[in-house]
């Protein structure tokens, strides 16, 4: 079974420009979560989707947005970019009724902005 | 406001020891805790979990702790291996889905040879 492929892998933007980070969940898996890890912070909850639907939602700024598709895959998007942006995103997925907690993480994309 | 905290940036221990990584928590409505295992340059992956109706759960070489009156979890590896060598974060999950987990900061585990 494929694992969660997240593009890209790294990425470079600059202050105030816009970015679309990609996730692809393992083949059944319908919740997607996304996570922000930063030196000192750990791992911070974005947002979850399931079946399409915002279902769980962290406290961050409305510049940070996600969707998902149909087939699952899920995109997050950060608007109007801000140095502290800067940290690794990580996208976690898991089947609908597992409730162990048992999230399957992406590689990450790792944003640098300048 | 930090609900779960590893106070404990990084760790050294010696190959063959004991290691024991520390998590304290604040929300008594977490109900299920977890450990996962970071490499560099991956995603952090599933170690070991527990169900706060539980105090122990054992896998092989990893056994969780807790102490629900005291907030406090904690992971033993024993005896310690140079592959375990990696960040560690404990994650807490609230009793209405498993979800939204809430993650610590990472404790760094360095296993000396």
């Amino acid at each position: 079974k494929a694992g969660v492929t997240q593009t890209p892998r790294y990425l470079i933007k600059t202050r105030g420009q816009q970015v679309t980070l990609s996730c692809s969940p393992i083949s059944g898996h319908r919740s997607v979560s996304w996570y922000q890890q930063t030196p000192g912070q750990g791992l911070q909850f974005l947002f979850e989707y399931f079946s399409e639907t915002q279902r769980n939602k962290g406290n961050f700024p409305g510049r940070f947005s996600g969707r998902q598709f149909s087939n699952s895959r899920s995109e997050m998007n950060v608007s109007t970019l801000e140095l502290g942006d800067s940290a690794l995103y990580l996208c976690a997925s898991s089947e609908w009724g597992l409730y162990t907690g048992e999230l399957f993480f992406g590689e990450g994309s790792r944003l640098t902005v300048l | 406001d930090q609900q779960v905290k590893q106070n404990s940036p990084s760790l050294s221990v010696q190959e063959g020891r004991i290691s024991i990584l520390n998590c304290d928590y604040t929300n008594s409505m977490f109900d299920y805790f977890l450990w996962y295992k970071k490499y560099p340059a991956e995603g952090p992956t599933f170690l070991i979990s527990i169900s706060s109706i539980k105090d122990k759960n054992e896998d092989g070489r990893f056994t969780v702790f807790l102490n629900k009156s005291a907030k406090h979890l904690s992971l033993h590896i024993v005896p310690s291996q140079p592959g375990d060598s990696a960040v560690y974060f404990c994650a807490a999950s609230p009793p209405q889905g498993a979800q939204k987990l809430v993650f610590g900061q990472g404790t760094r585990l360095t296993i000396n040879p």
